[in-house]
């Protein structure tokens, strides 16, 4: 089965970039997706098809696929930002998520 | 505006069969796929199956044995059952809608506020 890999956790200076990894096997041939989800709420989809951005979400978060390894990127971090985010690909008709990773704002 | 609302008993027996629901208000349940996920305490996101409006369902292998997803168009619900329910069941469950256009996968895009199920004696 298909797995994505993702570090625990990852922490950035308030104003400053954290960059999330999501690694699996030839991942830059799929549709990456992103979720953000906060303490006691669902999860919310801030990039689909590995860059892009559905209606609300800022533009501080980007995203991109190649290779082997997707990346979010949360410019000018906020406290705001601090969640679990999770990637996520449709393979063998199943969807597959990451195993997570908390961001905290220091 | 879509929004799903998960339903059903917050407290399970182990052996027993957990029983949710998702209501879907503001659109139709057709045309599109119906997800339910979990997340278990302290850990990660996992995806249950989903069903298509035609009634077409597809399981996650790891819980396939054991999952049944169902729909009933005429209220607007999808429904989840998962057997033989043990401890390593307890977990916050989320309804979802699939966004597929054209064959192309655009992740969940509508997501219920969740629901906490404990299995326990």
């Amino acid at each position: 089965s298909y797995e994505l890999t993702q570090p625990l956790s990852v922490s950035v200076a308030l104003g400053q970039t954290a960059r999330i990894t999501c690694g699996g096997q030839n991942i830059g041939r799929k549709n990456v997706h992103w979720y953000q989800q906060k303490p006691g709420q669902a999860p919310v989809l801030v990039i689909y098809r590995d860059s892009n951005r559905p209606s609300g979400i800022p533009e501080r978060l980007s995203g991109s696929n190649s290779g082997n390894t997707a990346t979010l990127t949360i410019s000018r971090a906020q406290a705001g930002d601090e969640a679990d985010y999770y990637c996520q690909v449709w393979d063998s008709s199943l969807w597959v998520f990451g195993g997570g990773t908390k961001v905290t704002v220091l | 505006q879509v929004q799903l609302q998960e339903s059903g008993p917050g407290l399970v027996k182990p052996s027993e069969t957990l029983s949710l629901t998702c209501t879907v208000s503001g659109g139709s349940i057709s045309g599109y796929y119906w997800s339910w996920i979990r997340r278990p305490p302290g850990r990660g996101l996992e995806w249950i199956g989903y069903i298509y409006y035609s009634g077409s369902t597809t399981y996650n292998p790891s819980l396939m044995s054991r999952v049944t997803i169902s729909l009933d168009t005429s209220r607007n619900q999808f429904s989840l059952k998962l057997s033989s329910v043990t401890a390593a069941d307890t977990a916050i469950y989320f309804c979802a809608r699939d966004w597929w256009d054209l064959g192309t996968d655009y992740g969940l895009d509508v997501w219920g506020q969740g629901t906490s199920v404990s299995v326990s004696s």
